[in-house]
């Protein structure tokens, strides 16, 4: 299994171009989210989902839209890149929203807008 | 903030030695669970606690709740250069639709 993969692992953008970062899983977890890592810091939600074409805002979600069409996929999608989004995402799954299970992450997409 | 807070911020110890992080919360919950990242990596899950809980173990790692006073506690003994990595918590907070908060992690180096 290769669990949560995330792409690309780099990135590098200017300011107000748009871009998707990739998520995807198999081991047919209903909940996956999205979050960003600051320097120095803790993780903060960014979306969430609770299933195929279930979607839910998390603590940071503007400038930030997601789609879940199918279980194992969940992009975020970057409409008008700024500066202030500079930073590490990640993507988790777990098996359920109430699994009382722990969450799954991918390696990590590391993005610089310039 | 539901945000939980982790202290030490930052810990350096010699190999061998006993390591100790602590996690505190604010409101009820569900499960509290303590990840590793290593440099440059994602997050690893290394054990998830229930509220019902009180104590668990896995191989030199152990993990206390107390719910009382909304903390948590995270050993790691007998500590090796391989444990240098920071250390996570994250909280399900009761009723929050299975979303974890964490919080800002604690730095241990791991001096051989």
């Amino acid at each position: 299994n290769a669990g949560v993969t995330q792409t690309p692992k780099f990135q590098v953008l200017k300011t107000g171009q748009s871009m998707t970062l990739q998520c995807a899983q198999d081991m047919n977890h209903e909940y996956m989210s999205w979050y960003r890592q600051d320097p120095g810091m803790g993780l903060r939600l960014i979306h969430y989902s609770v299933g195929a074409g279930i979607t839910d805002q998390g603590e940071v979600p503007n400038g930030y839209n997601v789609s879940r069409s199918t279980t194992e996929d969940f992009p975020l999608r970057l409409l008008s890149a700024a500066p202030s989004q500079t930073s590490v995402y990640f993507c988790a799954s777990r098996v359920g929203a109430i699994s009382n299970q722990p969450q799954h992450f991918g390696d990590g997409t590391r993005l610089s807008i310039l | 903030s539901q945000q939980g807070e982790e202290d030490p911020q930052a810990l350096s110890i010699q190999e061998g030695e006993n390591a100790t992080m602590n996690c505190s919360y604010k409101t009820s919950i569900n499960n509290l669970q303590w990840y590793r990242q290593n440099s440059g990596r994602g997050l690893v899950h290394l054990i998830l606690i229930r509220s019902n809980e009180r104590e668990k173990h896995s191989g030199r790692l152990r993990v206390t709740l107390d719910t009382s006073k909304k903390s948590s506690s995270l050993l790691i003994t007998a500590s090796r250069a391989a444990d240098t990595a920071s250390y996570f918590c994250a909280t399900d907070y009761y009723n929050n639709a299975g979303k974890s908060t964490f919080g800002d992690g604690t730095t241990l180096t791991v001096k051989p």
